[in-house]
């Protein structure tokens, strides 16, 4: 099966201490992303990548790092110090960047907590 | 940051009822917009990408329109039925660099 899978699904984690979100695709996409979303606001963009090894901040990437050493996998860190790290992790990918109209393919999401 | 409005927020009907939401979104810059569909507990779907102003797509019982002069595109659900509830999202798509998403529209369907 061909799709993006984020894990876990549920994660809980007590304040002061760094997390990190997994994110793997099996869809040979060149460009991923992450998003953020709370309640009552859109998907807001954290971080992107478009190939190997290169990355750029989004909207909001205060508090958040990233890495992308293979192709498949888009992993977010979220640090200590983004102050209001509770909410709906999202991780898209898709064939290229935007430019090129193809559309983003997502994955289950990952509702972080912290406590 | 790019300013994508959807309305209404939220909107409840009944099963057989048709209904439509808007999104209006910058004029200038315009690439293509983005339609997606959001069920509870499951991944973003998209439903449709629109390029050129007059558009008009359609799937199954859905269909949307899009007028980029104005900055806005209708999204019309025919006789709808309790699995359309989903939040319908729409993203702006400036080809710059990424997509800037709406707040979306939650709908609902009662039996």
């Amino acid at each position: 099966d061909g799709g993006i899978t984020q894990s876990p699904k549920y994660l809980f984690r007590k304040e002061g201490q760094n997390v990190t979100l997994s994110c793997e695709q099996n869809l040979n996409h060149d460009a991923m992303y992450w998003y953020r979303q709370d309640p009552g606001q859109g998907l807001r963009l954290i971080y992107y990548s478009q190939i190997v090894n290169d990355f750029q901040k989004g909207d909001i990437a205060e508090g958040y790092s990233v890495s992308r050493e293979k192709k498949e996998s888009f992993p977010l860190t979220v640090t200590s110090a983004q102050k209001n790290p509770t909410a709906f992790y999202l991780c898209a990918s898709s064939p290229q960047l935007a430019g090129n109209y193809n559309e983003q393919f997502f994955g289950p999401g990952t509702r972080l907590t912290v406590l | 940051i790019l300013n994508v409005e959807q309305s209404p927020q939220s909107l409840h009907v009944q099963e057989g009822d048709s209904t439509n939401f808007t999104c209006s979104f910058p004029s200038s810059n315009f690439y293509a917009l983005h339609w997606y569909r959001w069920e509870t507990a499951k991944s973003p779907e998209a439903l449709f990408v629109m390029t050129l102003n007059g558009d008009e797509k359609k799937k199954g019982r859905i269909s949307a329109t899009l007028n980029t002069k104005e900055g806005y595109s209708y999204l019309y659900i025919k006789g709808s039925q309790p699995e359309d509830s989903a939040t319908y999202l729409c993203a702006f798509n400036s080809g710059y660099s990424t997509l800037t998403f709406g707040k979306g529209t939650m709908l609902l369907v009662s039996p």
